[in-house]
């Protein structure tokens, strides 16, 4: 079985711009997760879709924004970019959530100049 | 909210040595997870160990979830062992799968 797969993996973007992350679960999950990884915050929650629906937020500002396709699969877009969101984000997916293993992707990473 | 904390930060090892890597939490948990990051970034899963105990190979893993810790053991270690351990929990009270991660032990082998 395919693992969960992250695109584009590097990225490097200009301050203001706008960028788009692609994540595609494992084949039967439903639930994905995005999470910012920086030296200084440490691993953070971004959100959570299940079933095209956000099931849970973490406290990000709302320049951070995600959906859920039918598939299953999920963008997140990170509008006006800064300095610090400079990261690596990573997409996890588990079957159905909450009390179930959680399974990543290889991650893309974000360098805004 | 929940904490997670992770002991020791940093760990120097000769390869051959075990080790014991700490996770202590806060609240109930109803997901505990440990994972090793690779160099490229990528969390590779280690364990899915909410309570219990479970071994793979060299790694085994105990959490005592009415005393709020987890263990993580590396034996007979080996330099492709380094790397960085997360443990991540998810609260009991959640409806979704958000994980809380600690800030990691800096795992250092040498040959």
């Amino acid at each position: 079985k395919a693992g969960v797969t992250q695109t584009p993996r590097y990225l490097i973007k200009t301050r203001g711009q706008q960028v788009t992350l692609s994540c595609s679960p494992i084949s039967g999950h439903r639930s994905v997760s995005w999470y910012q990884q920086t030296p200084g915050q440490g691993l953070q929650f971004l959100f959570e879709y299940f079933s095209e629906t956000q099931r849970n937020k973490g406290n990000f500002p709302g320049r951070f924004s995600g959906r859920q396709f039918s598939n299953s699969r999920s963008e997140m877009n990170v509008s006006t970019l800064e300095l610090g969101d400079s990261a690596l984000y990573l997409c996890a997916s588990s079957l159905l959530g909450a009390g179930y293993e959680q399974y990543f992707g290889p991650g893309t990473r974000l360098t805004v100049t | 909210g929940i904490q997670v904390e992770q002991s020791p930060p940093d760990l120097i090892l000769q390869e051959g040595a075990n080790s014991t890597l700490r996770c202590n939490f806060s609240d109930s948990v109803n997901n505990l997870q440990w994972f090793h990051q690779n160099p490229w970034g990528q969390l590779i899963n280690l364990f899915y160990i909410p309570s219990g105990t479970k071994q793979n190979g060299r790694l085994s893993a105990t959490t005592v979830a009415t005393e709020r810790y987890s263990l993580l053991y590396i034996s007979s270690s080996q330099t492709t062992d380094s790397g960085v351990y997360f443990c991540a929990v998810q609260l009991r009270e959640t409806s979704g799968s958000r994980l809380t991660f600690g800030e990691g032990t800096q795992l250092t082998v040498n040959p």
